[in-house]
């Protein structure tokens, strides 16, 4: 089955900074990649998605990348904002498969 | 506004107890699923279903059963709890894009 891993664990950044989180998967056949995100006391909730037949895809402050050869994809913030503090968590897919495979997720603090 | 809603946010429950976790959405969703989270091992799949009666095993099923007799309600049922069992566990449903929404989570203490 797809395996996910995501680095860093944790990120700790300075407000008005840029945060990347980074993703490898396996399986070569994924080829829809969301990128959640949970707040303290909330279930995840999806801030950007790409599928693989585009390199890149970016939403105001938050952009994704997409590497298929290398099987890795990555999520940008940028001018980071202390309601950005959050954990991360990066996820694949087939195209035919509802399950989605999610990375171990990334604490993020934002820094005042 | 869209919503998955939980039917606990917390539990307590005794080793051996049987342990049932509901979960509703109204977003008319053919798509559930029952996931855990853990410190450092993200979520995981326990169980999902495809339609009403319909249910497939995910990456960690072993000591869960699951239930869907109604379109909307989507239930985790925990034979026997077990103190591995605890943890957050986390209700989706996911629409056609495969967006999944999730609900408020229910923390699951099994003493």
């Amino acid at each position: 089955g797809e395996n996910v891993e995501q680095h860093p664990s944790t990120l700790s950044v300075q407000e008005g900074d840029s945060a990347v989180i980074k993703c490898t998967y396996s399986d070569s056949a994924s080829n829809y990649f969301p990128w959640y995100k949970q707040e303290l006391g909330k279930g995840p909730q999806l801030i950007i998605d790409i599928r693989s037949n585009v390199g890149e895809k970016k939403d105001q402050r938050i952009a994704v990348t997409l590497n298929k050869t290398a099987k890795h994809f990555s999520l940008h913030i940028t001018e980071t904002q202390p309601e950005d503090s959050a954990v991360y968590f990066c996820a694949a897919s087939r195209s035919n498969d509802y399950k989605l495979s999610f990375g171990a997720g990334t604490t993020v603090t934002v820094r005042a | 506004d869209v919503k998955v809603t939980q039917s606990s946010r917390y539990l307590v429950k005794r080793t051996g107890e049987k342990v049932f976790l509901e979960c509703v959405q109204d977003m008319d969703h053919e798509n559930m699923f029952w996931y855990r989270q853990d410190p450092g091992l993200g979520l995981r799949l326990i169980y999902f279903s495809y339609d009403v009666k319909m249910k497939e095993k995910g990456d960690i099923p072993e000591g869960y059963s699951v239930s869907r007799e109604k379109k909307e309600r989507f239930s985790l049922i925990l034979e026997s709890a077990s103190t591995n069992q605890t943890s957050m566990y986390l209700c989706a449903s996911a629409s056609q894009s495969n967006e999944q929404f999730f609900g408020p989570g229910t923390r699951l203490t099994v003493l």
